[in-house]
């Protein structure tokens, strides 16, 4: 069973509107949350962390965490092309090692 | 600019074989971690170094080992290179503390 899911897409949206972005894991002990952007060809971009339940917002970008429910979300607002990218989910485990561990990632095409 | 830079960032191997990457990261940041990411999927922790120390491992063999020096740059050296490490080997650091880790540009490996 995948610790980390997220749905791999592609979630299409047209340039300004919201895109949501969703992922689940199964480890309680997930202390810390992370959203990274990848573009095609490069490395993970972090671009949003959040470590309590609620909302935190960066710019355009919210992101939303439920322990209870184990959910972690990301919402793009006024979505630009340049947004186009996979986004992959991150959870931290901090134990002996701190570890993260990522969903295979959505990709988000915005069109024109 | 995550401060953290590879190389090499392409290489080309044949099975068998063996490769060193390397990464070096800013002053600071005393834990550095290395993770390989396949095509179409999430990045997978292979282990993390903290104070020239391996501190954490994840489900990779033996074949896969590291070093940190004191000058904080990092190795990864894999040993008998099969087909399904073709992959993109990605090196992060962190200061502690947030968790937040911040990815090198990565080093693409295709073995052949």
């Amino acid at each position: 069973q995948k610790e980390v899911e997220q749905n791999s897409g592609p979630l299409s949206v047209p340039e300004g509107a919201i895109a949501s972005l969703n992922c689940t894991y199964s480890d309680r002990g997930s202390q810390s949350f992370f959203w990274y952007r990848q573009y095609s060809g490069k490395s993970p971009e972090l671009i949003m962390s959040i470590y309590s339940n609620g909302d935190k917002e960066d710019g355009r970008f919210t992101a939303q965490l439920n322990k209870a429910s184990q959910y972690v979300s990301l919402l793009i607002r006024d979505s630009q092309p340049s947004d186009s990218a996979t986004y992959l989910c991150a959870t931290l485990y901090t134990g002996t090692a701190s570890k993260l561990t990522f969903g295979t990632g959505t990709r988000l095409q915005v069109t024109l | 600019e995550t401060g953290v830079t590879q190389s090499p960032t392409h290489l080309i191997k044949t099975r068998g074989q063996q490769v060193t990457l390397r990464c070096s990261s800013q002053s600071g940041h005393n834990t550095v971690s290395w993770y390989q990411q396949a095509l179409g999927q999430g990045p997978q922790f292979i282990f993390q170094y903290y104070r020239e120390e391996e501190n954490g491992r994840g489900n990779f063999p033996p074949r896969f080992s590291g070093l940190q020096f004191p000058n904080y740059s990092s190795e990864l050296n894999v040993n008998a290179l099969e087909l399904d490490d073709s992959a993109l080997y990605l090196c992060a650091s962190r200061t502690g503390g947030t968790g937040e880790l911040f990815f090198g540009e990565g080093s693409r490996l295709t073995v052949l």
